[in-house]
């Protein structure tokens, strides 16, 4: 089975300034993992996955995510905050026919 | 439509009320889930459909919880006699693959959001 842990709760951010969200993974072999969004009363939007290719994952919207399996962590990064970039972030992981998400991570950007 | 679609969007129920959520996947789409996802929270799995066929549920909280998908397509989501800890977003997802997911993409609704007063 998959675990993920989301380390941050909550991330502040400045416009125009690099975003890190932070997960880490708990998994007995090679994991699927993915990064979901989720804007207010909206569904949830695939930003990116990893599946075992390169180790470095170019989403949408400028998002990007590393693999690293000596840190067994997959964090999503971004150079430059958008304001349309807050909204409720998801580090998700697979046990056989269900996602495991993480309990999220909320990024406010301020102008 | 283009995308999974879900209703009612917003319900509000009173305790020990049966209700039904509906869920419309993608045409063509043979793995339909249903997730739970409290407030504050991450969505929680509660089911699996591959067509018409039940294959994974063990995320139903409770007896109380009843999903079907009689002709492959359309899916329900019965809740009944419910209680105020069944008050969350109910979300249906669709997926144009079969099995488990392996990193295949699943495409979610925006959720029925259920109020148990």
């Amino acid at each position: 089975a998959q675990s993920v842990t989301q380390l941050d709760s909550h991330v502040s951010v400045s416009e125009g300034t690099p975003v890190l969200l932070r997960c880490n993974y708990s998994s007995s072999y090679s994991p699927s993992l993915f990064w979901y969004v989720q804007h207010p009363n909206k569904g949830l939007q695939l930003l990116l996955k990893y599946t075992s290719a390169a180790t470095l994952v170019k989403g949408i919207n400028g998002f990007e995510a590393e693999f690293k399996k000596s840190e067994t962590s997959f964090h999503l990064t971004k150079p430059s905050a958008h304001m349309s970039d807050a909204a409720e972030y998801f580090c998700v992981g697979e046990a056989g026919t269900a996602l495991i998400f993480g309990k999220g991570t909320t990024l406010s950007v301020s102008s | 439509g283009a995308g999974v679609s879900q209703s009612p969007r917003y319900k509000v129920a009173k305790r020990g009320q049966d209700v039904a959520l509906r869920c419309d996947p993608i045409s063509g789409h043979v793995s339909l889930f249903w997730y739970q996802q409290a407030l504050g929270q991450g969505p929680e799995f509660l089911t699996y459909f591959q067509n018409e066929a039940q294959l994974d549920k063990s995320g139903l909280p409770s007896d109380r919880f009843f999903a079907e998908r009689p002709e492959g397509s359309v899916s329900t989501l019965k809740i009944q006699r419910t209680q105020q800890e069944d008050s969350a977003v109910y979300l249906c997802a669709s997926s144009p693959t079969l099995g488990g997911l392996s990193g295949n993409t699943i495409y979610f609704g925006e959720g029925s959001w259920l109020t148990v007063v």
